[in-house]
C-alpha cells in the first residue's frame, strides 16, 4: 500500500524550531519529488516547498513566506522526508502534509499523508 | 505570482449537477488539478490534467478547462460529496504549484 505518515508536530514558542518527518512506503521513494503543503486553521492549502529526487539533482525550492527559515531534506536509505522549521512565527500554525505526484500527471499530488499539526504560540 | 480564483461556496440539491469554477489568466493553457477535502481529512485528488480521473474516482466527477476558466463538474450529487474543493496549477514563472482559495460545496 502506498503510504505517507507524518510525525513531529506539536506546540512550540515563537522563534523556536521543530523538525517534521514523513515516512514513505509502497513506492520508490528515491525517485519521487516530495513536497510539503500546509493548511492554517480554517484556511486553504498552501505549498511550502519541494525537494527533487537525487537523480534529478536533489535541489530544494521554497515558498516565499518560509524561504530562509525552513529546510527540506531527505534520507532515501530510510525512505523519509524532513522539514526543519526554524524561527517559527505564529502564522506558521497549520497542519503540515507531505505529498507527492506518484502516478498520472507529474505535478498533481495524488499521495498525501494524514498531516501533523504545528502550533506556534507563547 | 499566478492567482487562482474560486467562489467561496456552491450549493446544490441531491441528484443535481454542481459546477465549481477556477479562474486564472489564460488558465486554458495550463493543466488544472482538483482536490476534494472533507473535514479533518487530507486532500484527495479527484481530477488531474483538466479532465482525467485517478483510479477509484467516480465518473460523476469531470473537469474542463478553456480560456480563463476551469470547471469541476459533479453530476448526480450525493450527500457524501459535501466537502471543500481546491483547484491547482503549476505556475511556470515561479516553478511552484499554486492552489485556489477553495470552494465549500454544500448539499442541500
Amino acid at each position: 500500500e502506498v503510504q505517507l505518515v507524518e510525525s513531529g508536530g506539536g506546540l512550540v514558542k515563537p522563534g523556536g524550531s521543530l523538525r517534521l518527518s514523513c515516512a514513505a512506503s509502497g513506492f520508490t521513494f528515491s525517485n519521487a519529488w516530495m513536497s510539503w503543503v500546509r493548511q492554517a486553521p480554517g484556511k486553504g492549502l498552501e505549498w511550502v516547498g519541494r525537494i527533487k529526487s537525487k537523480t534529478d539533482g536533489g535541489t530544494t525550492d521554497y515558498a516565499a513566506p518560509v524561504k530562509g527559515r525552513f529546510t527540506i531534506s531527505r534520507d532515501d536509505s530510510k525512505n523519509t522526508l524532513y522539514l526543519q522549521m526554524n524561527s517559527l512565527k505564529t502564522e506558521d500554525t497549520a497542519v503540515y502534509y507531505c505529498t507527492t505526484a506518484h502516478t498520472g500527471s507529474i505535478d498533481a499530488f495524488d499521495i498525501w499523508g494524514q498531516g501533523t499539526m504545528v502550533t506556534v504560540s507563547s | 505570482s499566478y492567482v487562482l480564483t474560486q467562489p467561496p461556496s456552491v450549493s446544490v440539491a441531491p441528484g443535481k449537477t454542481a459546477r465549481i469554477t477556477c479562474g486564472g489568466n489564460n488558465i486554458g493553457s495550463k493543466s488544472v488539478h482538483w482536490y476534494q477535502q472533507k473535514p479533518g481529512q487530507a486532500p484527495v485528488l479527484v481530477v488531474y490534467d483538466d479532465s482525467d480521473r485517478p483510479s477509484g474516482i467516480p465518473e460523476r466527477f469531470s473537469g474542463s478547462n478553456s480560456g480563463n476558466t476551469a470547471t469541476l463538474t459533479i453530476s448526480r450529487v450525493e450527500a457524501g460529496d459535501e466537502a471543500d474543493y481546491y483547484c491547482q496549477v503549476w505556475d511556470s514563472s515561479s516553478d511552484h504549484p499554486v492552489f485556489g482559495g477553495g470552494t465549500k460545496l454544500t448539499v442541500l
